[in-house]
């Protein structure tokens, strides 16, 4: 059964602080990794896909990198406004119309 | 910009009435389409996916006589919350086939 884990469920940084959020998957086929961002009352803003191991995309402050087994996002001197979820999520290759399996998600705070 | 549209955004309704949620894809042709829950503090969970002009494919656990998927137009998908109650009560967001790595906006569906 396609699963998606992601740590830590929360996480609290000082403005500046660099980090990594983890997502850690186990497909039988992957077709792709997603990366979203989630504010709260709104729907999943789209990051990042990643494709296959060893690949990596960056965006402003945001890197996310991919291994068969997991993915990082990297925050790099985060700021406030970088506060919000972060969702991982994977697309099965042998799913007939392929779905997302979402992690549960981190939840970041960054303090000034 | 946005891909997928969703009406309304939010919605209150009296337990035992019926409510109706659109999701529109924008510029595009979507042959399939799928809709996904989120409980608060919770990740998103694939309810359903809908396909124009034929049944909609239910996961395992969601009441399809509950929640009625049409997807009558390659731009439209509908869920109607039948007889909500107030454990309906959750945030709806649609997704649309070939961008299902973007969201719509949710909507916001509270059952007093």
């Amino acid at each position: 059964e396609d699963q998606v884990t992601q740590s830590p469920e929360a996480l609290r940084l000082q403005e500046g602080e660099s980090s990594s959020l983890n997502c850690s998957y186990t497909v039988s086929g992957l077709r792709g990794l997603f990366w979203y961002r989630q504010d709260p009352g709104k729907g999943p803003e789209f990051l990042f896909t990643l494709y296959s191991a060893g690949e990596e995309k960056e965006k402003e402050r945001l890197k996310a990198t991919l291994t068969k087994k997991e993915s990082f996002l990297h925050i790099t001197a985060p700021k406030p406004e970088d506060s919000a979820t972060y969702l991982c999520a994977v697309q099965d290759l042998s799913g007939g119309y392929n779905k997302l399996i979402f992690g549960a998600g981190t939840r970041l705070a960054v303090h000034p | 910009g946005a891909v997928v549209s969703q009406h309304p955004s939010w919605v209150i309704c009296k337990s035992g009435t019926s409510v109706k949620i659109e999701c529109r894809s924008l510029d595009f042709q979507a042959t399939t389409m799928f809709w996904y829950r989120q409980f608060p503090k919770q990740s998103l969970m694939l309810m359903a996916t809908s396909n124009e002009g034929s049944k909609a494919t239910y996961e395992q656990g969601v009441e399809k006589d509950k929640f009625l998927i049409n997807h009558a137009s390659l731009t439209l998908s509908t869920l109607t919350v039948t007889s909500a109650h107030p454990e309906d009560s959750s945030f709806y967001i649609c997704s649309a086939r070939p961008r299902e790595a973007f969201f719509g906006q949710g909507t916001r569906l509270t059952v007093v």
